[in-house]
């Protein structure tokens, strides 16, 4: 069926070097996507988010790309940092309905 | 957290037991989720509800229920009917207007089925 997917299951990245991570998506009618960052034990946190008519969107450290024409979504980390360790979910959100579709997730590891 | 309580933070039950899971927000947002997340694993959808006295099953309801009497409020029952009970359950809400369609998150309860 039509998902959401994530290229990468583990990320590891040096402390400092940026950290690219990739989600593909398979429904050409989502018009909003977002990314989530799940530390162990907690709940998603908000990083970003982007809408289906822009290719690009900046944030503080964090960059996400859009490109409809091969439903591939990514996002950019720069610098990055030991508290960037987590797991980090894409979602898409099916243009008129209710609700988000996520991912399965990428766990990103960084080391100094 | 964002202005969403979840209780307990941890919770234990015995087989054929149900369960009830507490999910609050302050935000005033009108529409409101519950997630499954086994280890290792996205998100999945067990209902969700965008207006009070209304829900709408997710895409593994079977085994569940809930309830949306008041705004604020969106508790979920574990049912014994539910054969995998064992996971960590996510509530989040949302707002449905304006810009963007962001879900908010608790911070989880962790069931475990003894």
């Amino acid at each position: 069926g039509e998902s959401v997917g994530l290229h990468l299951p583990t990320l590891s990245v040096q402390e400092g070097d940026n950290s690219i991570i990739n989600c593909a998506y398979s429904n050409s009618a989502s018009d909003y996507f977002i990314w989530y960052k799940q530390e162990s034990g907690k709940g998603p946190q908000f990083i970003i988010d982007i809408r289906s008519n822009m290719d690009k969107r900046q944030g503080q450290r964090v960059t996400v790309l859009l490109n409809k024409t091969v439903k591939h979504l990514s996002l950019q980390i720069a610098a990055t940092q030991p508290g960037d360790s987590a797991v980090y979910f894409c979602a898409e959100r099916r243009a008129g309905a209710g609700k988000l579709i996520f991912g399965a997730g990428t766990r990103l590891a960084v080391h100094p | 957290d964002g202005g969403i309580t979840q209780s307990p933070k941890y919770l234990f039950r015995k087989e054929g037991q149900n369960v009830t899971l507490s999910c609050e927000q302050n935000l005033n947002h009108d529409a409101m989720y519950w997630y499954r997340q086994d280890p290792g694993q996205g998100l999945r959808l067990i209902y969700y509800s965008q207006i009070v006295n209304d829900f709408q099953k997710g895409d593994i309801a079977e085994g569940y229920s809930v309830s949306r009497e008041k705004k604020e409020s969106f508790p979920l029952t574990v049912t014994s009917a539910q054969k995998n009970p064992t996971a960590f359950y996510l509530c989040a809400s949302s707002t449905l207007s304006g810009v963007g369609y962001e879900q908010f998150f608790g911070p989880g309860t962790r069931l475990t089925v003894l």
